[in-house]
């Protein structure tokens, strides 16, 4: 069983489009979390929800809107596509707030065109 | 705002070399990770330090902690092709830039 699950894997779409990813994590873990890779390997946390509730929203355009509905569970929302947008964004758990290491997903690359 | 930095950012080595990855940080955090990234791959985690002065090593691997100095090190001994990849360091959720290794036959 994977630990930490998203999908879709490989999202590839038109500029001014709405994606979304999913993840679902089966550790029991309380938070969650999205992270956006760039294409120089960089690493940005972009949100975090503990219990279903956002604890952490990072300078992010309100394009993107996460969604919680239970703690096992935490999807990202894309409105309105740019180019700047695609990278492979990474959903990630961990036991606690700010502790415990971090178990990540697979990874979604997404390419705007 | 919390910055972790690490140095270098890239680094080649020969095989049967040994070298330290240096990551330095700006909070008073007790806790720092380090994980590991192969290309195309997700991360995963290498090791979790919890207090000052805490070492954890794994084959040729060793990574230290140092709190007051807000310092952590990765260093590789004897290094081989199989630890080609990239390393990144982590305090409170936040990442550093990462250290891309190549090593070299």
């Amino acid at each position: 069983d994977t630990a930490v699950s998203q999908t879709p894997k490989y999202l590839v779409t038109q500029m001014g489009n709405d994606k979304s990813i999913k993840c679902e994590q089966n550790l029991g873990h309380d938070t969650m979390y999205w992270y956006k890779q760039d294409s120089k390997k960089f690493l940005k946390i972009m949100f975090s929800y503990n219990n279903k509730e956002l604890i952490i929203n990072e300078t992010v355009p309100n394009r993107f809107s996460p969604k919680s509905p239970d703690k096992a569970h935490l999807n990202l929302h894309i409105n309105s596509l740019e180019l700047g947008d695609s990278a492979v964004y990474f959903c990630a758990s961990s036991q606690g707030v700010f502790t415990g290491e971090l178990f990540f997903g697979e990874g979604s690359r997404l390419t705007v065109l | 705002e919390l910055k972790v930095e690490q140095n270098p950012l890239f680094l080649s080595m020969q095989e049967g070399k040994n070298y330290t990855i240096y990551c330095n940080y700006s909070t008073t955090s007790d806790r720092l990770y380090w994980y590991r990234q192969d290309p195309g791959k997700s991360l995963e985690s290498l090791f979790v330090l919890l207090s000052n002065g805490a070492v954890k090593q794994e084959g040729r691997l060793m990574a230290s902690l140092d709190t007051k100095a807000r310092l952590s090190t990765l260093h590789i001994t004897a290094a081989v092709h199989d630890l080609s990849a990239t390393y990144f360091c982590a305090v409170d959720m936040r990442f550093g830039a990462g250290t891309r290794l190549t090593v070299k036959p």
